[in-house]
């Protein structure tokens, strides 16, 4: 079975501090994808890798930076969280056999103080 | 970023009843997915659909991918009380990035037993 797993369920900071989420998938997918979901603003696109070391932009990368050292994880930083970052943060990822068919993790809900 | 229309935005049904929302684009798509969300956690997909008319079902969760490529709707029959959550509609567009999936806002599900 597919599995995308989140280093924290629930996390809070200051503001100021450096931030690391974490993303480990086992299913050897290619692409991993950071969003953040806020009430009524839907999934909203963080960044996104398609290979080791790659990486691109999404729609709402400001404020962030991805590390992609190895095929199954993927790590979301904040190098300086503020109050506007306390969000649902959610990876997924897909393979080349399931192109488009994005498969999610269980989230990490960050409040930022 | 782009966005799908998704309708309605929210809906309260009395157990038992039948539930039917849909996204529309702008333009063409060459993927339809649809997801449901629980509270505090990620998006499990439910269906894919990848040819214009396909009608795709499981369990009593049926979905179809418009002629026009440009729509996709959403049934759900019978509804039980565990139907509750959100669902979002996502798809790719043949244009552009197929790597991303363009998302719906959702339609948030409640069900009175």
């Amino acid at each position: 079975d597919v599995k995308v797993t989140q280093s924290s369920r629930y996390l809070v900071k200051r503001t100021g501090e450096k931030v690391f989420l974490e993303c480990v998938q086992d299913m050897d997918h290619e692409n991993m994808f950071w969003y953040r979901q806020d009430p009524g603003l839907g999934l909203r696109l963080i960044y996104f890798s398609y290979d080791v070391k790659m990486k691109e932009k999404g729609d709402i990368p400001e404020g962030y930076s991805v590390s992609r050292e190895k095929k199954e994880r993927f790590s979301l930083i904040l190098e300086s969280a503020s109050t506007n970052q306390t969000s649902m943060y959610l990876c997924a990822s897909t393979g080349v056999s399931s192109y488009n068919e994005q498969f999610f993790g269980p989230g990490t809900r960050l409040t930022v103080l | 970023g782009q966005q799908l229309n998704q309708s309605p935005q929210s809906m309260f049904i009395q157990e038992g009843e039948d539930v039917s929302m849909n996204c529309t684009s702008s333009s063409i798509f060459n993927t339809w997915l649809w997801y449901k969300q629980d509270p505090g956690e990620g998006p499990v997909l439910l269906i894919a659909l990848y040819k214009a008319g396909e009608l795709t079902s499981n369990g009593r969760l049926t979905a179809q991918f418009g002629i026009t490529r440009k729509d996709s709707f959403l049934n759900i029959s019978a509804s039980i009380p565990s139907d509750v959550g959100i669902y979002f509609c996502a798809g790719a567009p043949r244009a552009g990035n197929n790597r991303k999936l363009i998302w719906g806002l959702g339609t948030s599900l409640a069900v009175n037993p």
